[in-house]
């Protein structure tokens, strides 16, 4: 079975700065690994994912992430932040023979002007 | 683009009563998801359906049941409210069997039970 782990249950950055939110996961073959930002009172909307076809993934709204197999890592980026970030960020892994999607618990990511 | 709606966006019900969760999608998707979102929990699968008249049980399918009589509609039944299903219910599908596939969601439903 596959699990995440998304470090730092909080994060806040000033905007501008740099936005980096930490995921790790478990699995004995590499998955396929997923982004979700969730703005408030609102549903999941994919920021980008991971399909086996190149290591750094570029994703909407200027984030991207790298996948890392040494790591177990798919930590998620964005060069400088914007007041519209804030939002709860989640990781999600699913491997290739399951219909299911694994969820992080999430990270909720506050802006300071 | 994927549209998911799901019937309510806030929903108060009483503990014993029988309720009705229903999510719509419009992209003849084959899979339908229903989560549960609880803070700090993530969310968690509670059930899924492959296909019309199918379904398959995920991590908490206790004290709910589902139903996909229709390949655009996903119910979710809770058949006797509990307090500890208070919480943020959200609706997704994907178009097929492919680990790849995104996965669209629904803006959820936030049901309270008293």
């Amino acid at each position: 079975a596959q699990s995440v782990t998304q470090l730092g249950s909080h994060v806040s950055v000033s905007e501008g700065a740099l936005v980096l939110l930490r995921c790790n996961y478990s699995s004995s073959v590499p998955p396929y690994l997923f982004w979700y930002v969730q703005y408030p009172n609102q549903g999941l909307q994919l920021l980008l994912k991971y399909t086996s076809a190149a290591t750094l993934v570029k994703g909407i709204n200027d984030f991207e992430a790298e996948f890392k197999k040494s790591e177990t890592s798919f930590h998620l980026t964005k060069p400088s932040a914007h007041m519209s970030d804030a939002a709860e960020y989640f990781c999600a892994v699913r491997l290739s023979n399951d219909y299911k999607l694994s969820f992080g618990a999430g990270t909720t990511v506050t802006v300071r002007a | 683009d994927v549209k998911v709606t799901q019937s309510s966006r806030y929903l108060v019900k009483r503990t014993g009563e029988k309720v009705f969760l229903e999510c719509v999608q419009d992209m003849d998707h084959e899979n339908m998801f229903w989560y549960r979102q609880d803070p700090g929990l993530g969310l968690r699968l509670i059930y899924f359906s492959y296909d019309v008249k199918m379904k398959e049980k995920g991590d908490i399918p206790e004290g709910y049941s589902v139903s996909r009589e229709k390949k655009e509609r996903f119910s979710l039944i809770l058949e006797s409210a509990s307090t500890n299903q208070t919480s943020m219910y959200l609706c997704a599908s994907s178009l097929g069997s492919f680990a790849q596939d995104t996965q669209y969601f629904g803006p959820g439903t936030r049901l309270t039970v008293l």
